[in-house]
């Protein structure tokens, strides 16, 4: 079984520009969550998603941060403009709602480096 | 001061030591534990899980956690260099699906 899946890997990009990263979690998953990671930090939720609602986005910031779950399935994160200090790992998860541990699934990450 | 906390390390240990990891907590309200384990540049995977205070074994870890004094602990038997990673414990309250993190501690196992 595929597990869930991020693109890109790495991007690099100027500050001001524009970023978008994709997600496709594991089939069957209806609970999706966009992490951000700081080197040297854990995981901190930006945004969870039940189906297609968001149900948790008080740590996003949304000045610049957007993010949409179209149909319930894959799900893309956008910064516009990006800034420095947004360099960052940004994880995506998925759970699947009603298991007894609550595991979640980490995709491999999307790294950003904001010069 | 941070919901849970956890000494970053990294902690170098040579191929066959008891390794101890920990992370406090002060939220009481937590009552799902888990550690979480990271190779370099990968997402973090589930490796134990428990649920209130107690101890749980799976092969040559042990998870425990002692809820009156808010602290929690996973112990790595025999290590290898393979268990080298960032471990992360994990805590979320009852009803909650959403875990609160640590930073993470790094091991280092050598041969």
């Amino acid at each position: 079984e595929a597990g869930v899946v991020q693109s890109p890997r790495y991007k690099i990009i100027e500050k001001k520009q524009p970023v978008a990263f994709w997600c496709n979690p594991i089939s069957g998953h209806n609970t999706l969550y966009w992490y951000l990671q700081n080197l040297g930090q854990g995981p901190e939720l930006l945004i969870r998603y039940e189906n297609e609602e968001a149900v948790d986005d008080s740590q996003l910031p949304k000045d610049r941060f957007s993010a949409e779950r179209l149909k319930g399935v894959d799900s893309t994160l956008k910064i516009q403009p990006a800034e420095l200090g947004d360099s960052a790992v940004y994880l995506c998860a998925s759970s699947l709602a009603g298991a007894s541990t609550g595991e979640l699934f980490f995709g491999e990450g999307s790294r950003l480096t904001v010069l | 001061q941070k919901e849970v906390e956890q000494d970053p390390g990294p902690l170098s240990v040579p191929e066959g030591a008891i390794v101890s990891l920990n992370c406090t907590y002060s939220n009481s309200a937590f009552q799902y534990f888990m550690w979480y384990r990271q190779y370099s540049r990968k997402g973090p995977e589930l490796l134990m899980y428990t649920y209130s205070s107690g101890n749980k074994e799976d092969g040559r870890f042990t998870a425990q956690v002692d809820k009156s004094s808010k602290y929690i602990s996973l112990f790595i038997r025999d290590s290898q260099p393979s268990d080298s990673a960032t471990y992360l414990c994990a805590m979320r309250q009852g009803g909650s699906y959403i875990p609160t993190f640590g930073r993470g501690t790094s091991l280092i196992v050598h041969p």
